[in-house]
């Protein structure tokens, strides 16, 4: 069962314009939603969080979206840049679980020149 | 600052066998989670330790098991070991552990090959 899901698998986009990729969740308890990033042999780095009170977040160049009633989040990247190529992996956490989060399957961005 | 360091980075090992694998958090650090990761199941959480007790544990057998000590350093152990337990290790540590969302840290992983 899986509570957290990312349907694309791969995304290609131009450098300079805008990437979005799209999570969508089951479990309506979660409370804290993140993305994180991950480069080849790497661990994942985080890269922005939102919480389930906000609707959006934005940090820089990112921003993430939150609909709660369609049980979606959002990654928004503009402008794209070439070093944004990675794999995305969107996760959740429930209340009073400390820091135990979902992951999604990944989506791999790739940003051409 | 030192980041998150796991050893070994790679390990081979047969069916049957046991391994033990160790992660450092970042000094400070005092929460310590681990991940499994496949092609098949994504990432998986584990376990989560603060303070020398396990917090949260996902769904996995009791062969896998962990320990965190006294100056946060943490391993985990898996016994009896099965082809599907080949897979990607990830240690992250936080800050702290509580109802709030501390960041966490990922290591660089343990690649784990059962033969």
């Amino acid at each position: 069962d899986q509570q957290v899901k990312q349907n694309s698998p791969s995304l290609s986009v131009q450098e300079g314009r805008i990437s979005i990729l799209n999570c969508d969740y089951t479990n309506s308890m979660f409370d804290y939603f993140l993305w994180y990033k991950k480069y080849p042999a790497e661990g994942p780095t985080f890269l922005i969080s939102i919480s389930s009170i906000k609707d959006k977040n934005e940090d820089g160049r990112f921003t993430v979206f939150l609909n709660k009633s369609a049980k979606h989040l959002s990654l928004h990247i503009v402008p794209s840049q070439p070093g944004d190529s990675a794999v995305y992996f969107c996760a959740a956490k429930p209340p009073f679980a400390g820091n135990m989060l979902t992951f999604g399957g990944g989506t791999r961005l790739m940003v051409k020149p | 600052k030192a980041g998150v360091t796991q050893t070994p980075r790679y390990l081979i090992k047969t069916r049957g066998q046991q391994v033990t694998l160790s992660c450092s958090p970042i000094s400070g650090h005092r929460s310590v989670s681990w991940y499994q990761q496949t092609p098949g199941q994504g990432l998986q959480f584990l376990f989560e330790y603060f303070s020398e007790t396990q917090r949260n544990k996902g769904n996995f057998p009791g062969r896998f098991s962990g320990r965190q000590f006294s100056n946060s350093r943490s391993e985990m152990n898996v016994s009896t070991l099965e082809l599907g337990d080949s897979a990607l290790y990830l240690c992250a540590s936080s800050l702290h552990y509580g109802d709030t969302i501390y960041e966490q840290y990922f290591g660089p992983g343990t690649r784990l090959t059962v033969t």
